[in-house]
């Protein structure tokens, strides 16, 4: 089945420094990767997200890569600020599967003042 | 707020019961997802439900049980509890059941075994 690897596990930055989360997924067929914020006991929260016929997405200070032939997409936040420290997820979603996202295991963020 | 409503919120409850979350999707949306999210662990996909069948089943235990309604509100049935079963549960939803549409969380149910 799909699976999707994400590193690193955790991210310590210094406010004003970009930061870059990393994903692999396995099944060729995926489509659809988006990533989601989580803070501390809240619900997960979309902030970007790209389809399988874009290489890159960009909404202000996040933007996300994506390489098809590699099966890696990436994440990249600049100018970090305190506010961004939480979980970040990727995840992947084949067409043929209905739909579901498989997460990847997280990145605790964490932006030092 | 997402659209998705999830009760309870909190639920503590012993060793060999069983307990039901209810989810409602946001206003429109056909399918539904569950998903498990353990402490210190990643989002677990359990189930997806669309306009009322079945539509992709993950890692769910058979201890667990799920429907969806001709109203389109599912429940997540968990019975014969145990204390590794204590997590937090998401409900998502999503227009259609086709990759590419925006998934939405809840805001989750927290469930404690004791």
């Amino acid at each position: 089945g799909e699976n999707v690897e994400q590193h690193p596990s955790t991210l310590s930055v210094q406010e004003g420094d970009s930061a870059v989360i990393k994903c692999t997924y396995s099944d060729s067929a995926s489509n659809y990767f988006p990533w989601y914020k989580q803070e501390l006991g809240k619900r997960p929260q979309l902030i970007i997200d790209i389809r399988s016929n874009v290489g890159e997405k960009k909404d202000q200070r996040i933007a996300v890569t994506l390489n098809k032939t590699a099966k890696h997409f990436s994440l990249h936040i600049t100018e970090t600020q305190p506010e961004d420290s939480a979980v970040y997820f990727c995840a992947a979603s084949d067409y043929n599967q209905g739909g579901k996202l498989i997460f990847g295991q997280g990145t605790e963020l964490s932006v030092k003042p | 707020d997402s659209g998705v409503t999830q009760t309870p919120k909190h639920l503590i409850t012993a060793t060999g019961q069983r307990v039901t979350l209810r989810c409602s999707p946001r206003s429109g949306d056909l399918s539904v997802y569950w998903y498990q999210q353990s402490l210190d662990q990643g989002l677990q996909f359990l189930i997806q439900y669309y306009n009322g069948e079945e539509r992709a089943k993950g890692n769910i235990l058979e201890r667990f049980s799920a429907q969806q309604f001709p109203d389109l509100h599912s429940e997540l049935n968990l019975s014969s509890l145990e204390l590794g079963d204590s997590a937090l549960y998401f409900c998502a939803s999503s227009a259609g059941g086709f990759s590419g549409n925006t998934i939405y969380f809840g805001e989750g149910s927290w469930l404690t075994v004791v």
